[in-house]
């Protein structure tokens, strides 16, 4: 149980256009989920959190013109990155808190944009 | 600023011995401690956690440990066994879902 998903697992793109990344939790609603970066060797950077049917909240730094969230259902929440420069390229990954759970956040298996 | 601190980014151990990754933090506030394991590619996956009630919590092969005047807390692997390689995060939230992680400590069991 506790499964999350994300799409794509890798992702590829020019200089200048937007990628959207899925997150699905499998078998559980999602109240609430949330987004995260990370760099080669670094931590896991929380960049939003995001509940269901309202606007997501983003961390400090963190551009919400640029990484637009979106969670239109609890089982699903969507990561746009508008515009990608090759700065954006990073290892993103998006967990989810089950409605009836703690505070323990699972996991999706991440998504590795490269832009070029 | 960074609130909690992995101080040993890798640790080698002999399998079938004790592993103890260490994890630091300075917001007196944080009140939930997780640990995490992450290998290359993959989202983390959840391994155990302690509220800040408790000074140990414990399952199976994995226990943790919470000092919570030093703000120190420990996750104790025994017996480590190779599968155990890996990233290893902790995490920690002050009444709230949101996480700090650390920096992450990379655990290497020798066979």
């Amino acid at each position: 149980g506790a499964v999350v998903s994300q799409h794509p697992s890798r992702v590829i793109c020019k200089s200048g256009t937007s990628v959207k990344i899925e997150c699905r939790s499998l078998d559980f609603q999602a109240t609430t989920m949330f987004w995260y970066r990370q760099f080669p060797k670094q931590s896991l950077m929380l960049m939003a959190t995001s509940n269901e049917g309202s606007k997501a909240t983003y961390e400090q730094g963190v551009e919400k013109d640029k990484f637009l969230i979106n969670h239109a259902s609890l089982t699903l929440s969507t990561l746009t990155v508008t515009s990608a420069h090759p700065e954006d390229s990073s290892f993103y990954i998006c967990s989810a808190r089950a409605i009836a759970g703690g505070y323990e956040q699972y996991f999706g298996p991440g998504t590795r944009l490269t832009v070029t | 600023d960074q609130q909690v601190k992995q101080n040993s980014p890798s640790l080698s151990v002999q399998e079938g011995r004790i592993s103890i990754l260490n994890c630091d933090y300075t917001n007196s506030m944080f009140d939930y401690f997780l640990w995490y394991k992450k290998y290359p590619a993959e989202g983390p996956t959840f391994l155990i956690s302690i509220s800040s009630i408790k000074d140990k919590n414990e399952d199976g092969r994995f226990t943790v440990f919470l000092n919570k005047s030093a703000k120190h807390l420990s996750l104790h692997i025994v017996p480590s066994q190779p599968g155990d390689s890996a990233v290893y995060f902790c995490a920690a939230s002050a009444g709230t879902y949101k996480y700090i992680f650390g920096t992450g400590t990379r655990l290497k069991v020798l066979a």
